[in-house]
C-alpha cells in the first residue's frame, strides 16, 4: 500500500505570499494518479488539481501542481483570503483499485 | 450540474449496521463514465476511501481492504441513488461520511463531485 506524507503540517503565511505544499509517496506514483483537494471547515473537499498538474474546472490559475515519481508539489502563487484552508493530496492504486489520501497541510493566516 | 444528497441516521449503536443513501441529480448511477464512491473523515483516520460502485455493461464494486469484510455498496437505478451499508460498527466508525462521483475513464483518477457530508456517531 502506498502511503502519502504531506509537509509541512501547518504553513503560516500572509495574503499575497506564495505557498508551496509538498506531498511525498512511499513508492513511485503515476502522475495520472495524483490529485489535490482543498477543504474548508464544515465543507466537503473540493478538487483542485488532477493528473498532478491539470487544474479542475473553475479553479483559478494561481493554483498549480507539479512533480513526478514520489515527489509532488502544490503551489499557490499569491494567497487570497479564501485560500486559507486544509489541502490534501490523493493517489489512486490500480491493484487493488482504490484511493488514499495524505494527512493534509493546513494553510493559516500569519 | 451534478448534486449529491446524503441521507441516513446520525446515530448508530455498536454492533449494528450503518446505512446511508446518496441521491444523485444531474447524472445517472448507471453512467458508463462515472463511479460512485463513499469516503469518510475522522480526526484519527483522516480522509479514508471506503469503496465504489460503477456500471460497465454490468455492475462492479471495489472496496477498501480496511472495511472489505463489513461493507456493501449497492446502486438503486429506480431511484437514481446508491447506498452504503457498514456492518458490525464500533466507535472507530464514528466519522463524517461523504458520497462522491469520480470518472472511471483511463487516465482520470479523482473524485470531482462531493456530497455535503453527514456525521455518523456510533454510541450506545
Amino acid at each position: 500500500e502506498i502511503v502519502l506524507t504531506q509537509s509541512p503540517g501547518t504553513l503560516s503565511l500572509s495574503p499575497g505570499e506564495r505557498a508551496t505544499l509538498s506531498c511525498r509517496a512511499s513508492q513511485s506514483v503515476s502522475s495520472s494518479y495524483l490529485a489535490w483537494y482543498q477543504q474548508k471547515p464544515g465543507q466537503a473537499p473540493r478538487l483542485l488539481i488532477y493528473s498532478a498538474s491539470s487544474r479542475a474546472s473553475g479553479i483559478p490559475d494561481r493554483f498549480s501542481g507539479s512533480g513526478s515519481g514520489t515527489d509532488f508539489i502544490l503551489t499557490i502563487s499569491r494567497l487570497e483570503p479564501e485560500d486559507f484552508a486544509v489541502y490534501y493530496c490523493q493517489q489512486y492504486d490500480s491493484s487493488p483499485p482504490g484511493f488514499t489520501f495524505g494527512p493534509g497541510t493546513k494553510v493559516d493566516i500569519k | 450540474q451534478v448534486h449529491l444528497q446524503l441521507s441516513g441516521p446520525g446515530l448508530v449503536k455498536p454492533s449494528q449496521t450503518l446505512s446511508l443513501t446518496c441521491a444523485i441529480s444531474g447524472d445517472s448511477v448507471s453512467s458508463n463514465t462515472a463511479a460512485w464512491n463513499w469516503i469518510r473523515q475522522s480526526p484519527s483516520r483522516g480522509l479514508e476511501w471506503l469503496g465504489r460502485t460503477y456500471y460497465r455493461s454490468k455492475w462492479y464494486n471495489d472496496y477498501a481492504a480496511s472495511v472489505k469484510s463489513r461493507i456493501t455498496i449497492n446502486p438503486d437505478t429506480s431511484k437514481n441513488q446508491f447506498s452504503l451499508q457498514l456492518n458490525s460498527v464500533t466507535p472507530e466508525d464514528t466519522a463524517v461520511y461523504y458520497c462522491g462521483r469520480g470518472p472511471v475513464v483511463v487516465g482520470y483518477y479523482y473524485i470531482d463531485v462531493w456530497g455535503k457530508g453527514t456525521t455518523v456517531t456510533v454510541s450506545s
